[in-house]
């Protein structure tokens, strides 16, 4: 049972434009969730967090969309970079309910064009 | 800022052999760690949650006497893969959990071949 989903496996975007990815849960009991940016055989690196109290997040190049009603979050990135390739999961937790564990997306694979 | 540090960043062994994978948080202090495992092109999969001082919990599937997670101290666990086997082969990654504040730090993985 998948309850974070990235349904677009890849992204091929154009250097300057903006990146917009994509993600939907099940589980309306999620209440915190969290963006990584991933080289292969590298660990996640944390990009930006938005708790569910708040539609919008921003930090820099880097906003994060949560449209609760829908179960949908996005991650903007503007204006894209050609380091930004890389692939990018979306995460979710039940933190309220102090549940620390952290459920992934499949990941997404941008690829910036220079 | 925080760092975890998880070595080694690949091994490979033989099969049958037990592999201990160690993950240090070098500049905090982690009361709570988790293991995952990612196959190719694949999401990460929590394996187990290690707090300090307590026995590790375990997600569903996973098999506690084959994945050893030992927590002894607030800036150190590991984790022994026992008697592997060559579908073993993947890549293992922790995650620390700050004290304070909520972030969650991974170590950069570690590659294991199981031959």
């Amino acid at each position: 049972d998948q309850q974070v989903k990235q349904n677009s496996p890849s992204l091929s975007v154009q250097e300057g434009r903006i990146s917009i990815l994509n993600c939907d849960y099940t589980n309306s009991m999620f209440d915190y969730f969290l963006w990584y940016k991933k080289y292969p055989a590298e660990g996640p690196t944390f990009l930006i967090s938005i708790s569910s109290i708040k539609d919008k997040n921003e930090d820099g190049r880097f906003t994060v969309f949560l449209n609760k009603s829908a179960k949908h979050l996005s991650l903007h990135i503007v204006p894209s970079q050609p380091g930004d390739s890389a692939v990018y999961f979306c995460a979710a937790n039940r933190r309220t309910f102090g549940n620390e564990k952290l459920t992934f997306g499949t990941g997404t694979r941008l690829t910036i064009i220079p | 800022g925080a760092v975890v540090s998880q070595h080694p960043s690949w091994v490979i062994c033989k099969s049958g052999t037990s592999v201990k994978i160690e993950c240090r948080s070098l500049d905090f202090q982690a009361t709570t760690m988790f293991w995952y495992r990612q196959f190719p092109k694949q999401s990460l999969m929590l394996m187990a949650t290690s707090n300090e001082g307590s026995k590790a919990t375990y997600e569903q599937g996973v098999e506690k006497d084959k994945f050893l997670i030992n927590h002894a101290s607030l800036t150190l666990s590991t984790l022994t893969v026992t008697s592997a086997h060559p579908e073993d082969s993947s890549f293992y990654i922790c995650s620390a959990r700050e004290t304070r504040g909520y972030g969650y730090t991974f170590g950069s993985g570690t590659r294991l071949t199981v031959v």
